[in-house]
């Protein structure tokens, strides 16, 4: 079955520094989605990337999709502590006939940290 | 205001009692979801439905049952088959089964 693997598993950071988290699958990625989720919440959608180099940014987070299509990384410029949180990858799980089966599967999570 | 809206926020249940979480959303999507949440384990799929009077098992089904009789609609019944019941539930609802996945805020069920 097809696992992703997020690193760190946690993270502290100063409010202001830039910081990376990682999607890593073993398999190639059909479609691969970022969440966040404030403790005892549920998910908010960041970004979905599709294509093998794609690069989407929203406000100072930005995730890219490697060309291979099995990580991706997600980026945050100038921390703030409102980016505190759980942030979650999620990627459609691949059909035994090739292809996406459109069922999702949910790394483990990245803990964020901003200290003021 | 669209959106998804899970009730209650927390439930407890007796050893031996079934209970019964609600997700209701008014976006119009065709497709609806449960996972469970441990801590640790990230999400689990428990059952899907893609479309009104169909439903799915997911990976973790047992212990679980599902309906949607209405579009809008789709609550799960923790039962007293489930042994382990304790943890945070998420509903979620996508237009159709291809499109991304949008959560409501979550019922977090505890054993008394």
């Amino acid at each position: 079955s097809q696992e992703l693997e997020q690193s760190p598993q946690s993270l502290i950071v100063q409010e202001g520094k830039n910081l990376t988290i990682n999607c890593t699958s073993s398999k190639t990625l059909y479609g691969l989605y970022w969440y966040k989720q404030k403790y005892g919440e549920g998910l908010i959608f960041l970004m979905m990337l599709q294509k093998g180099g794609e690069e989407k940014s929203h406000e100072k987070i930005t995730a890219k999709l490697d060309e291979k299509k099995q990580q991706s990384s997600l980026h945050i410029t100038a921390s703030q502590p409102s980016h505190a949180g759980i942030y979650l990858c999620g990627a459609d799980r691949d059909s035994a006939g090739g292809g996406s089966n459109y069922k999702l599967t949910f790394g483990k999570g990245t803990l964020l940290t901003v200290n003021p | 205001d669209g959106g998804i809206t899970q009730s209650p926020k927390y439930l407890f249940r007796k050893e031996g009692q079934n209970v019964t979480l609600s997700c209701e959303q008014n976006l119009n999507h065709d497709a609806m979801y449960w996972y469970r949440q441990d801590p640790g384990q990230g999400l689990r799929l428990i059952y899907y439905s893609q479309i009104v009077n169909d439903f799915q098992k997911g990976d973790i089904a047992e212990g679980y049952s599902v309906s949607r009789e209405k579009k809008e609609s789709f609550p799960l019944t923790v039962t007293s088959a489930q042994k382990n019941p304790t943890a945070f539930y998420l509903c979620a609802s996508s237009i159709d089964i291809q499109e991304t996945q949008y959560f409501g805020p979550g019922t977090r069920l505890l054993v008394l």
